[in-house]
């Protein structure tokens, strides 16, 4: 159980496009889900937390123009990087908490979608 | 400022014997820490967690330890595995319920 879906797990885009990036839960309902982001032998760095049917809650330094966050339901969010441009190429991950199981910290991840931004 | 290190990017260790990962963290808040493990084109998968309030917690072949006046914590894997060659993250918190900061990693290599 606790499976989530990220799509798509790879994406090459020009400059200047807009990039969409679903994050899913299969089995469970998310009332919370996050959105990660990974540069080359880094941490991963949250960038946003989200939770159904309000507005995400974006870290300092995340662009909230940049980086459209929509979480429609409990078992769907999206990422999307607005015009992006080859400083956006990175490896973004997303994560979602059980209803009821946040306050344990526990997070399910999806794999992971590598952008590269031509 | 990178807030929890994991010193270690790689470890390489005998099937058998016991694999240790370390973690450090500056911020004495943190009171809340977790390991992750993932393995290629999978996310994180959660492995075991332990609270200020314990310096152990035990789960089978995997043992953590908090030592908060050093700001140290360590995973224990014991015997090794070949499959648990994977990459270790550190997690730390400043409470339940509160967003986490991850470590870099460690890549964990269990040697047959």
């Amino acid at each position: 159980g606790a499976v989530v879906s990220q799509h798509p797990s790879r994406v090459i885009c020009k400059s200047g496009t807009s990039v969409k990036i679903e994050c899913r839960s299969l089995d469970f309902q998310a009332t919370t889900m996050f959105w990660y982001r990974q540069f080359p032998k880094k941490s991963l760095m949250l960038m946003a937390t989200s939770n159904e049917g309000s507005k995400a809650t974006y870290e300092q330094g995340v662009e909230k123009d940049k980086f459209l966050i929509n979480h429609a339901s409990l078992t769907l969010s999206t990422l999307t990087v607005t015009s992006a441009h080859p400083e956006d190429s990175s490896f973004y991950i997303c994560s979602a908490s059980i209803a009821g199981d946040s306050a344990k910290n526990i997070q399910y991840f999806g794999a992971g979608t590598r952008l590269s931004v031509l | 400022d990178q807030q929890v290190k994991q010193n270690s990017p790689s470890l390489s260790v005998q099937e058998g014997r016991i694999s240790i990962l370390n973690c450090d963290y500056t911020n004495s808040m943190f009171d809340y820490f977790l390991w992750y493990k993932k393995y290629p084109a999978e996310g994180p998968t959660f492995l075991i967690s332990i609270s200020s309030i314990k310096d152990k917690n035990e789960d089978g072949r995997f043992t953590v330890f908090l030592n908060k006046s050093a700001k140290h914590l360590s995973l224990h894997i014991v015997p090794s595995q070949p499959g648990d060659s994977a990459v270790y993250f550190c997690a730390a918190s400043k409470g339940y319920g509160q967003n986490f900061v991850f470590g870099p990693g460690t890549r964990l290599s269990v040697l047959p």
